[in-house]
């Protein structure tokens, strides 16, 4: 069965680093989202992607985060600056065309920042 | 603005008992309804949807919740636990004209031997 797959599962970098987190969604999906889990919070929506472009972002989405895709595989997070309180599980997800259809997750990566 | 309340931190339940998790919404217009479940160190795992139609919904593993409209409730049930269910559950609703899922803050489910 596919799946969506996030690499690394766990990164630990310090205050004001760059980090990439990296995934690859399901291959014939076309809608790309982040989302992400401060431990013992509930799960926030960050952005979603479609055709290239974000198509939807929240306010926690700031100019300190951006999306990528690089090729026609990967989907990528990139934190330009890290905090503290990007201290986070975070999650990609994808799903194919039809808006009823629902979104696959991936295992996450688990930020830590120092 | 969209919000969703799973009110149990945790349900426990014995094994072959039924079993129901809890969740209510709030969203303007129609909504699209999900549950999704999480094992550890693994990611959310679709389980079903409410999008149209049937109130009663079916999905994997034996799970089927109910989509009640006047309540603004889409509880999950299943009719006989298995120790197996035992993990984190998560109800997420999206309006019709948005993408993003809005996320309850999850019900932990401990079923017992």
């Amino acid at each position: 069965e596919p799946e969506v797959t996030q690499t690394p599962s766990h990164q630990v970098t310090q205050m004001g680093q760059e980090v990439i987190l990296h995934c690859v969604p399901i291959s014939n999906h076309l809608y790309f989202y982040w989302y992400r889990q401060i431990l013992g919070q509930k799960v926030e929506f960050l952005v979603s992607f479609y055709n290239n472009e974000i198509s939807e972002k929240s306010e926690i989405f700031d100019d300190q985060f951006s999306v990528e895709r690089p090729d026609g595989s990967n989907f990528t997070l990139k934190i330009r600056s890290t905090k503290l309180e990007d201290s986070a599980m975070y999650f990609c997800a994808s799903r194919d065309a039809g808006l009823n259809n629902e979104q696959f997750f991936g295992p996450g990566t688990r930020l830590t920042v120092l | 603005a969209q919000s969703v309340a799973q009110p149990e931190d945790q349900v426990n339940v014995a094994e072959g008992n039924p079993l129901t998790v809890k969740c209510t919404y709030s969203v303007s217009g129609n909504p699209y309804l999900f549950w999704y479940v999480q094992y550890p160190n693994r990611g959310l795992q679709f389980l079903l949807k409410y999008i149209t139609g049937d109130n009663l919904v079916k999905g994997s593993y034996g799970f089927e919740a109910e989509f009640n409209k006047s309540q603004t409730s889409f509880h999950l049930k299943k009719p006989s636990a298995l120790v197996s269910d035992s993990a984190l559950y998560f109800c997420a609703v999206r309006r019709y004209n948005t993408d993003k899922l809005i996320f309850g803050t999850g019900t932990r489910l401990q079923v017992f031997p």
